[in-house]
Protein backbone atom coordinates (compact mmCIF):
# COMPACT_ATOMS: atom_id res chain seq x y z
CA UNK A 1 0.00 0.00 0.00
CA UNK A 2 0.93 3.25 -0.59
CA UNK A 3 1.55 5.57 2.41
CA UNK A 4 0.64 9.09 2.25
CA UNK A 5 1.82 11.61 5.00
CA UNK A 6 0.90 15.04 5.41
CA UNK A 7 2.50 17.57 7.45
CA UNK A 8 2.08 19.88 9.56
CA UNK A 9 -0.70 18.25 11.29
CA UNK A 10 -2.36 21.62 11.71
CA UNK A 11 -1.48 25.08 12.14
CA UNK A 12 -2.28 28.39 12.66
CA UNK A 13 -1.75 31.43 10.57
CA UNK A 14 -2.92 35.09 10.43
CA UNK A 15 -5.52 36.35 8.10
CA UNK A 16 -3.74 37.01 4.89
CA UNK A 17 -0.98 35.28 5.33
CA UNK A 18 0.79 32.14 3.87
CA UNK A 19 0.15 28.82 4.45
CA UNK A 20 1.93 25.91 3.46
CA UNK A 21 0.58 21.69 3.80
CA UNK A 22 3.14 19.21 2.57
CA UNK A 23 2.24 15.89 1.32
CA UNK A 24 4.79 13.20 0.61
CA UNK A 25 3.99 9.42 -0.69
CA UNK A 26 6.03 6.02 0.14
CA UNK A 27 6.65 5.32 -3.50
CA UNK A 28 6.64 7.85 -6.41
CA UNK A 29 2.80 8.92 -8.27
CA UNK A 30 4.44 10.26 -11.56
CA UNK A 31 3.66 7.81 -14.03
CA UNK A 32 5.84 7.10 -16.74
CA UNK A 33 3.63 6.49 -19.17
CA UNK A 34 1.42 9.78 -19.54
CA UNK A 35 4.00 11.90 -17.51
CA UNK A 36 0.44 12.71 -14.73
CA UNK A 37 1.27 12.43 -10.64
CA UNK A 38 -1.70 10.56 -9.35
CA UNK A 39 -1.93 13.02 -6.59
CA UNK A 40 -4.82 14.86 -5.63
CA UNK A 41 -6.35 17.40 -2.62
CA UNK A 42 -9.63 18.15 -0.92
CA UNK A 43 -10.56 20.64 1.70
CA UNK A 44 -13.38 19.95 3.91
CA UNK A 45 -14.79 22.39 5.87
CA UNK A 46 -16.24 21.85 9.55
CA UNK A 47 -19.75 19.94 9.06
CA UNK A 48 -19.36 19.23 5.10
CA UNK A 49 -18.18 16.46 3.11
CA UNK A 50 -15.06 16.88 1.40
CA UNK A 51 -14.55 19.19 -1.72
CA UNK A 52 -11.90 18.53 -4.63
CA UNK A 53 -9.68 21.15 -5.35
CA UNK A 54 -6.54 19.63 -7.67
CA UNK A 55 -6.53 16.71 -9.68
CA UNK A 56 -3.13 15.19 -11.11
CA UNK A 57 -1.64 17.17 -9.12
CA UNK A 58 -1.77 20.76 -10.05
CA UNK A 59 -5.17 20.73 -12.16
CA UNK A 60 -7.52 22.84 -11.01
CA UNK A 61 -11.04 22.39 -10.18
CA UNK A 62 -13.57 25.21 -11.19
CA UNK A 63 -14.70 27.61 -8.59
CA UNK A 64 -11.52 27.16 -6.45
CA UNK A 65 -9.91 30.17 -5.64
CA UNK A 66 -6.30 31.26 -7.21
CA UNK A 67 -4.89 31.86 -3.76
CA UNK A 68 -4.76 27.91 -3.87
CA UNK A 69 -1.48 26.58 -5.55
CA UNK A 70 0.00 23.22 -5.54
CA UNK A 71 3.47 21.80 -6.16
CA UNK A 72 5.53 18.80 -7.11
CA UNK A 73 6.30 15.81 -8.60
CA UNK A 74 7.23 12.08 -7.43
CA UNK A 75 7.02 12.10 -3.82
CA UNK A 76 6.69 15.49 -2.53
CA UNK A 77 3.87 17.58 -2.73
CA UNK A 78 2.61 20.97 -1.94
CA UNK A 79 -0.95 23.19 -1.38
CA UNK A 80 -0.21 26.76 -0.75
CA UNK A 81 -2.60 29.04 0.61
CA UNK A 82 -0.87 32.73 -0.48
CA UNK A 83 -3.77 35.03 1.50
CA UNK A 84 -5.40 33.00 4.29
CA UNK A 85 -9.40 34.00 4.49
CA UNK A 86 -11.63 33.02 7.01
CA UNK A 87 -13.71 30.66 4.58
CA UNK A 88 -9.91 28.23 4.24
CA UNK A 89 -10.35 26.91 7.77
CA UNK A 90 -10.66 23.41 6.88
CA UNK A 91 -9.13 19.76 7.14
CA UNK A 92 -6.83 19.53 4.13
CA UNK A 93 -5.85 15.76 2.97
CA UNK A 94 -4.24 14.56 0.01
CA UNK A 95 -4.84 11.22 -1.72
CA UNK A 96 -2.96 9.13 -4.09
CA UNK A 97 -5.18 7.82 -7.16
CA UNK A 98 -2.18 5.24 -8.87
CA UNK A 99 -2.84 2.37 -7.14
CA UNK A 100 -5.30 0.54 -5.24
CA UNK A 101 -5.72 0.41 -2.01
CA UNK A 102 -6.81 4.37 -2.58
CA UNK A 103 -4.99 5.85 0.52
CA UNK A 104 -5.13 9.69 1.98
CA UNK A 105 -2.64 11.71 4.13
CA UNK A 106 -3.71 12.04 7.89
CA UNK A 107 -4.78 15.91 6.87
CA UNK A 108 -3.68 19.07 7.84
CA UNK A 109 -5.87 21.08 9.98
CA UNK A 110 -5.63 24.97 8.84
CA UNK A 111 -7.12 27.47 11.58
CA UNK A 112 -7.03 31.56 12.18
CA UNK B 1 -24.45 19.43 -11.29
CA UNK B 2 -23.59 16.52 -9.94
CA UNK B 3 -25.68 15.27 -6.83
CA UNK B 4 -25.23 12.44 -4.44
CA UNK B 5 -27.39 11.39 -1.96
CA UNK B 6 -26.65 8.33 0.82
CA UNK B 7 -29.62 6.71 2.70
CA UNK B 8 -29.67 3.74 4.95
CA UNK B 9 -27.30 4.82 7.96
CA UNK B 10 -28.45 4.23 11.32
CA UNK B 11 -28.10 2.60 14.61
CA UNK B 12 -27.24 -0.99 14.57
CA UNK B 13 -25.54 -3.68 17.36
CA UNK B 14 -22.21 -5.48 17.24
CA UNK B 15 -22.61 -8.56 14.41
CA UNK B 16 -25.53 -6.47 12.46
CA UNK B 17 -26.13 -5.45 9.28
CA UNK B 18 -27.27 -2.20 7.01
CA UNK B 19 -27.34 -1.80 2.98
CA UNK B 20 -25.97 1.84 2.02
CA UNK B 21 -27.98 3.10 -1.17
CA UNK B 22 -26.23 6.43 -3.16
CA UNK B 23 -28.86 8.14 -5.46
CA UNK B 24 -26.58 9.84 -8.06
CA UNK B 25 -27.88 12.33 -10.65
CA UNK B 26 -25.46 14.35 -12.73
CA UNK B 27 -23.58 11.85 -13.62
CA UNK B 28 -24.10 8.53 -15.32
CA UNK B 29 -22.50 5.96 -13.28
CA UNK B 30 -21.78 3.93 -16.37
CA UNK B 31 -19.06 6.30 -17.33
CA UNK B 32 -16.32 5.63 -14.63
CA UNK B 33 -15.88 4.36 -11.13
CA UNK B 34 -17.62 5.18 -8.07
CA UNK B 35 -16.60 4.73 -4.93
CA UNK B 36 -16.97 4.45 -0.47
CA UNK B 37 -14.65 6.32 1.39
CA UNK B 38 -15.69 6.58 5.70
CA UNK B 39 -14.88 9.39 8.24
CA UNK B 40 -14.75 7.52 12.19
CA UNK B 41 -16.18 10.38 14.60
CA UNK B 42 -12.83 12.99 14.53
CA UNK B 43 -10.69 11.49 12.40
CA UNK B 44 -9.44 11.38 9.02
CA UNK B 45 -10.39 9.66 5.58
CA UNK B 46 -10.68 6.12 5.04
CA UNK B 47 -11.06 4.59 1.60
CA UNK B 48 -13.92 1.60 1.52
CA UNK B 49 -14.28 -0.16 -1.99
CA UNK B 50 -14.61 0.85 -5.72
CA UNK B 51 -15.82 -0.38 -8.44
CA UNK B 52 -15.23 0.04 -12.03
CA UNK B 53 -18.39 0.96 -14.33
CA UNK B 54 -19.04 -1.81 -15.94
CA UNK B 55 -18.22 -3.90 -12.58
CA UNK B 56 -15.15 -5.93 -14.02
CA UNK B 57 -13.44 -4.78 -10.97
CA UNK B 58 -13.86 -4.42 -7.31
CA UNK B 59 -11.96 -3.71 -4.57
CA UNK B 60 -12.16 -3.43 -0.95
CA UNK B 61 -10.32 -2.52 2.25
CA UNK B 62 -8.64 -5.17 3.88
CA UNK B 63 -10.38 -4.35 7.30
CA UNK B 64 -13.73 -4.77 5.24
CA UNK B 65 -13.17 -7.85 2.85
CA UNK B 66 -15.44 -10.76 3.24
CA UNK B 67 -17.73 -8.16 5.31
CA UNK B 68 -19.08 -5.78 3.04
CA UNK B 69 -20.14 -5.82 -0.66
CA UNK B 70 -19.95 -3.55 -2.97
CA UNK B 71 -22.64 -2.93 -5.77
CA UNK B 72 -24.48 -1.14 -8.10
CA UNK B 73 -27.96 -0.66 -10.34
CA UNK B 74 -27.52 1.21 -13.76
CA UNK B 75 -31.05 1.62 -14.24
CA UNK B 76 -31.69 3.58 -10.84
CA UNK B 77 -28.03 5.09 -11.44
CA UNK B 78 -27.36 4.20 -8.02
CA UNK B 79 -24.88 2.58 -5.81
CA UNK B 80 -25.12 0.34 -2.79
CA UNK B 81 -22.70 -1.07 0.15
CA UNK B 82 -24.19 -4.00 1.90
CA UNK B 83 -21.83 -4.22 5.15
CA UNK B 84 -22.50 -7.13 7.41
CA UNK B 85 -20.92 -8.91 10.55
CA UNK B 86 -20.58 -4.96 11.48
CA UNK B 87 -18.13 -3.94 14.27
CA UNK B 88 -17.39 -0.58 16.65
CA UNK B 89 -14.62 0.00 14.58
CA UNK B 90 -17.17 0.49 11.35
CA UNK B 91 -18.54 3.25 12.98
CA UNK B 92 -18.47 6.59 10.71
CA UNK B 93 -19.88 8.70 8.53
CA UNK B 94 -20.06 7.36 4.69
CA UNK B 95 -19.55 9.00 1.91
CA UNK B 96 -20.77 7.90 -1.80
CA UNK B 97 -18.19 9.05 -4.24
CA UNK B 98 -17.88 9.82 -8.20
CA UNK B 99 -14.70 8.80 -9.26
CA UNK B 100 -12.77 9.44 -12.16
CA UNK B 101 -10.21 6.21 -11.79
CA UNK B 102 -9.00 5.98 -8.57
CA UNK B 103 -9.78 10.01 -8.00
CA UNK B 104 -12.03 10.77 -5.78
CA UNK B 105 -14.42 14.06 -7.72
CA UNK B 106 -18.06 14.32 -6.11
CA UNK B 107 -18.85 13.93 -2.84
CA UNK B 108 -22.18 13.09 -1.33
CA UNK B 109 -23.28 14.23 2.51
CA UNK B 110 -22.92 11.37 3.87
CA UNK B 111 -24.86 8.59 6.21
CA UNK B 112 -24.09 8.06 9.64
CA UNK B 113 -23.28 4.72 10.72
CA UNK B 114 -22.86 3.67 14.23
CA UNK B 115 -22.01 0.08 15.64
CA UNK B 116 -23.24 0.21 19.38
CA UNK B 117 -25.07 -2.20 21.66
Amino acid sequence: DIVMTQSPDSLAVALGERATINCKSSQSLLSTSNNQNYLAWHQQKPGQPPRLLFSWASTRESGVPDRFSVSGSGTDFTLTISSLQADDVAIYYCHQHYSSPITFGGGTKVEI
Amino acid sequence: EVHLVESGGGLVQPGGSLRLSCEVSGFRITTDWMSWVRQAPGKGLEWVANIKEDESEIYYLNSVKGRFTISKDDTKNSVFLQMTSLRAEDTAVYYCVTSRGFMLEHWGQGTLVTVSS
